[in-house]
């Protein structure tokens, strides 16, 4: 069965440090990838995808992430975190009709 | 810019009772979906339909739920007999095409009392 898989059920950084949550999904054929975020409250909303081309894709509020085919891995990334960062983080794959998502990583950013 | 709409937005029914979720997919996309959250878990996908028929779903999506798409305008989730379990946040998404980007909605609270 498809399933995706993410490395940090819960990451604690201080304003301004790097973030990398890692994303793995199980080998399905072709792929769509995405990142969803949901602030405390709130609905799922799209930071970024993958569909095909250049496998580093920018995203909004400063997200960029990385797709590595070989090892089935699509990691977020953001080079400086803000306090209004703080939400859950969502990978998700696209397996034809099916998006399969990610347990979540947990991101609580400290002032 | 469009957006998927639900109602209601909280919802708290007794257990055995039928509930109906209502969604409004984005006008002119083709393909919609129900997935549940529940609360402190990971989004699950439930059922996918396109085409005026369920094209996958999952186990969760069993002989208790059943979705429609009555007018051409509204998608709706139907729980015919409640359990506590069935207790989340119960997200509609829509999409123009398959190889497009799924859009969500705010989202339903269910509360199964």
């Amino acid at each position: 069965a498809q399933s995706v898989s993410q490395h940090n059920h819960h990451v604690i950084l201080s304003e301004a440090a790097s973030l990398e949550l890692g994303c793995n999904y199980s080998y399905g054929g072709t792929v769509n990838l995405f990142w969803y975020v949901q602030y405390p409250g709130q609905h799922l909303q799209l930071l970024l995808k993958y569909f095909s081309g250049d496998p580093l894709v920018k995203g909004i509020k400063g997200f960029e992430a990385e797709f590595i085919k070989s090892k089935f891995s699509f990691n977020l990334r953001k080079p400086s975190v803000q306090w209004s960062d703080t939400a859950e983080y969502f990978c998700a794959v696209n397996y034809g009709q099916n998006f399969v998502f990610g347990p979540g990583t947990r991101l609580s950013v400290l002032p | 810019e469009p957006e998927v709409t639900q109602t209601p937005s909280h919802q708290v029914t007794q257990m055995g009772q039928e509930v109906i979720l209502r969604c409004v997919p984005i006008s002119n996309h083709l393909y919609f979906y129900w997935y549940r959250q529940i609360l402190g878990q990971k989004v699950e996908f439930l059922v996918s339909f396109y085409n005026n028929e369920i094209s996958e779903k999952s186990e969760i999506f069993d002989d208790q739920f059943s979705v429609e798409r009555p007018d051409g305008s509204n998608f709706t989730l139907k729980i015919r007999s409640t359990k506590l379990e069935d207790s989340a946040m119960y997200f509609c998404a829509s999409r123009l095409q398959r190889k497009e980007t799924q859009y969500f909605g705010p989202g339903t609270r269910l509360l199964v009392l």
